[in-house]
């Protein structure tokens, strides 16, 4: 179990780029989740897959959001055309679920992203 | 509407001083789960606890307990003789079965323990 990993750690970038973030999340779980987290606040939830669906989106997730989990394994988000706003840390978490979803989500080390 | 509020934004204390951190949450499930979770300084949110609506009973684990009463929907964390390494975000979470298990969380509470 090598836990869920999420790369770049950092991302710095100008306004109306776009970035792309990734999420490999623990081997055998079959959900995966992504949430923003600004400074002071808790996380807030965004999207999340069971295998390759994804079951939600966020009302946060504007248009410029998206998330695609291809394989059933890894996961990306990428936000278009950035914005000042966008800056916040982006946490990928992980879990077993279906039927009885309920077990802990294990979260990465998130990707802090910085809009200049 | 919050549904997780933990009314406490930072708590400071010396260390081997025991603290105390408050949740209280809001559903009209009658199945859902609460959790606690530790953010240190690197980032990284760390699981501590998973108790669901059915098992009030308190539980300990080495230097940490949590208190759940569902009369008074509160899920309150106490860390026994703090140490500096317990100097952290704390996390408590909501999910419901209503909302398929997503976590809801509270805005944390900081804790910084002085040596």
């Amino acid at each position: 179990d090598t836990g869920v990993s999420q790369n770049p750690r950092h991302k710095i970038t100008k306004r109306g780029q776009n970035v792309t973030f990734r999420c490999d999340p623990i081997s055998e779980h079959n959900r995966l989740y992504w949430y923003r987290q600004t400074l002071g606040q808790g996380p807030e939830f965004l999207t999340y897959f069971q295998n390759e669906a994804q079951l939600e989106k966020s009302r946060l997730l504007s248009d410029r959001f998206s998330a695609e989990r291809p394989k059933g394994s890894f996961s990306t988000l990428e936000i278009q055309r950035t914005e000042q706003g966008d800056s916040a840390m982006y946490l990928c978490a992980s879990s077993l679920g279906g039927r009885s979803g309920n077990q802990p989500q294990h979260f990465g080390d998130g990707t802090r992203l910085s809009i200049l | 509407a919050q549904k997780v509020t933990q009314a406490q934004t930072e708590i400071s204390v010396v260390e081997k001083e025991d603290v105390t951190l408050d949740c209280v949450y809001e559903t009209r499930d009658t199945t859902y789960y609460l959790f606690w979770y530790k953010q240190p300084p690197s980032g990284e949110l760390v699981f501590l606890i998973r108790r669901n609506s059915f098992d009030e009973q308190n539980e300990i684990s080495g230097r940490y307990s949590w208190n759940f009463q569902k009369s008074t929907s509160s899920f309150n964390f106490t860390i026994t003789a703090s140490q500096v390494v317990d100097s952290a975000v704390y996390f408590c979470a909501l999910s419901e079965e209503s909302d398929d298990y997503k976590l809801s969380f509270g805005a944390g509470t900081t804790v910084t323990v002085r040596a």
